[in-house]
């Protein structure tokens, strides 16, 4: 299957600070991209979905000018969080649509953001 | 938005048992996958099934579309299968994001 990459994949940092994490698809292109949200014993849920070349598409209740995407090529998208806090802490996963594999998808292995 | 439900939500099972886990889902799809997580939370694709049959080793599912609903079997279970299964689908229309169900919490017991 294809394979997903996430950098870092924990990060510990004080709060109000910035946090960026990538998502790269290492051996297929990906003209969309999603990043998920997981809170301990809880299911994903959608952030937002990333567009190679446009502006990112953000769920309801999600600040886009916290959660700043950006997906500069099609093997690369980052998400920025800034001005961490406390409750931003959560595991987060990216995913990437494979269009030769007929839209299924593949996630990293994640990122888990610990905001002290 | 489309709505997914699991059950059972938890599920304890001895080495070697069977077992069958249910997806229900509330409007027709166009993806449907089934994912193993691990306890270090990285996502196993198991399944990309939006209908029909499909089996790999251990493992099989089935989707089917018309009734709104998939089943992923579990044979002879092993203590390395434990982790959370989930199901997760994307609508014939709108967004191409996937909606995951709640998942279902399996343990195997040696």
């Amino acid at each position: 299957g294809a394979v997903v990459s996430q950098h870092p994949s924990r990060v510990i940092c004080k709060s109000g600070t910035s946090v960026k994490i990538e998502c790269r698809s290492l051996d297929f292109q990906a003209t969309t991209m999603f990043w998920y949200r997981q809170f301990p014993k809880q299911s994903l849920m959608l952030m937002a979905t990333s567009n190679e070349g446009s502006k990112a598409t953000y769920e309801q209740g999600v600040e886009k000018d916290k959660f700043l995407i950006n997906h500069a090529s099609l093997t690369l998208s980052t998400l920025t969080v800034t001005s961490a806090h406390p409750e931003d802490s959560s595991f987060y996963i990216c995913s990437a649509r494979a269009l030769l594999a007929g839209g299924e998808q593949f996630f990293g292995p994640g990122t888990r953001l610990t905001v002290l | 938005g489309i709505q997914v439900e699991q059950s059972p939500p938890d599920l304890i099972l001895q080495e070697g048992a069977n077992s069958t886990l249910r997806c229900n889902f509330s409007d027709s799809v166009n993806n449907l996958q089934w994912f193993h997580q691990n306890p270090w939370g990285q996502l196993i694709n198991l399944f990309y099934i939006p209908s029909g049959t499909k089996q790999n080793g251990r493992l099989s599912a089935t989707t089917v579309a018309t009734e709104r609903y998939s089943l992923l079997y579990i044979s002879s279970s092993q203590t390395t299968d434990s982790g959370v299964y989930f199901c997760a689908v994307v609508r014939d229309t709108g967004r191409r994001a996937l909606t995951f169900g709640s998942g279902t919490r399996l343990q195997v017991q040696p």
